[in-house]
């Protein structure tokens, strides 16, 4: 069964710019959710779609969104691009129903904002 | 607002020992604690997963308790080996069962041969 595939690896960009990063879930799973990881705040979590619904958002300021096709697949979007978005940004799916069922992360895109 | 402090930040122990990693967290109204490797540049690999009704889960040479009530874990490796090289973060769902984990800091792991 094939993981959790996150595209593309490194994204390089500028200030001001916007970037779509894109998560295909494992072949079943649900919900999909994002997280952010950097050296000085660590893993902070973003987002959960399921069912191509919205289902809990963390504490991030609007110019990060999200979305989720029929098929699972997840968007992430950052526009007006900071400094300080520079960081992993990691995709996770699970099955979905509120279950002890584990995450399972993909290899993440590194994003480098100059 | 929960809170996850794992310690030490950093541990390095020669090859065949064992060791304990630490996990505490600040609101116990948790749905589950879970253990996470991550191998540099890469994502997150998950070890174990234990229920808030469960006290511990073993794989393997890892072990895991839960002391919900004091908001404690650990995470116990033993035998190390230089493939256990990895930062290795805790993190805890929230009761409402939804997929929002809090992490804690990690701790980075060398295991010398």
């Amino acid at each position: 069964k094939a993981g959790v595939t996150q595209t593309p690896r490194y994204l390089i960009k500028t200030r001001g710019q916007q970037v779509t990063l894109s998560c295909s879930p494992i072949s079943g799973h649900r919900s999909v959710s994002w997280y952010q990881q950097t050296p000085g705040q660590g893993l902070q979590f973003l987002f959960e779609y399921f069912s191509e619904t919205q289902r809990n958002k963390g504490n991030f300021p609007g110019r990060f969104s999200g979305r989720q096709f029929s098929n699972s697949r997840s968007e992430m979007n950052v526009s007006t691009l900071e400094l300080g978005d520079s960081a992993l940004y990691l995709c996770a799916s699970s099955l979905g129903q509120v279950d002890n069922s584990p995450l399972h992360f993909g290899n993440g895109t590194r994003l480098t904002v100059t | 607002k929960q809170e996850v402090t794992q310690i030490p930040a950093a541990l390095s122990v020669p090859e065949g020992e064992n060791l304990v990693l630490n996990c505490s967290f600040t609101d116990s109204a948790i749905y589950n604690l879970q253990w996470f490797r991550q191998d540099p540049g890469k994502g997150l690999t998950s070890l174990l997963l234990i229920q808030s009704s469960q006290r511990e889960q073993t794989s393997g040479r890892l072990n895991a308790s839960l002391d919900k009530s004091s908001g404690r874990s650990t995470l116990y490796i033993a035998a190390s080996q230089p493939g256990d090289s990895a930062t290795y973060l805790c993190a805890v769902q929230g009761d409402t069962g939804f997929q929002k984990l809090v992490f804690g800091t990690g701790t980075r792991l060398l295991v010398s041969p």
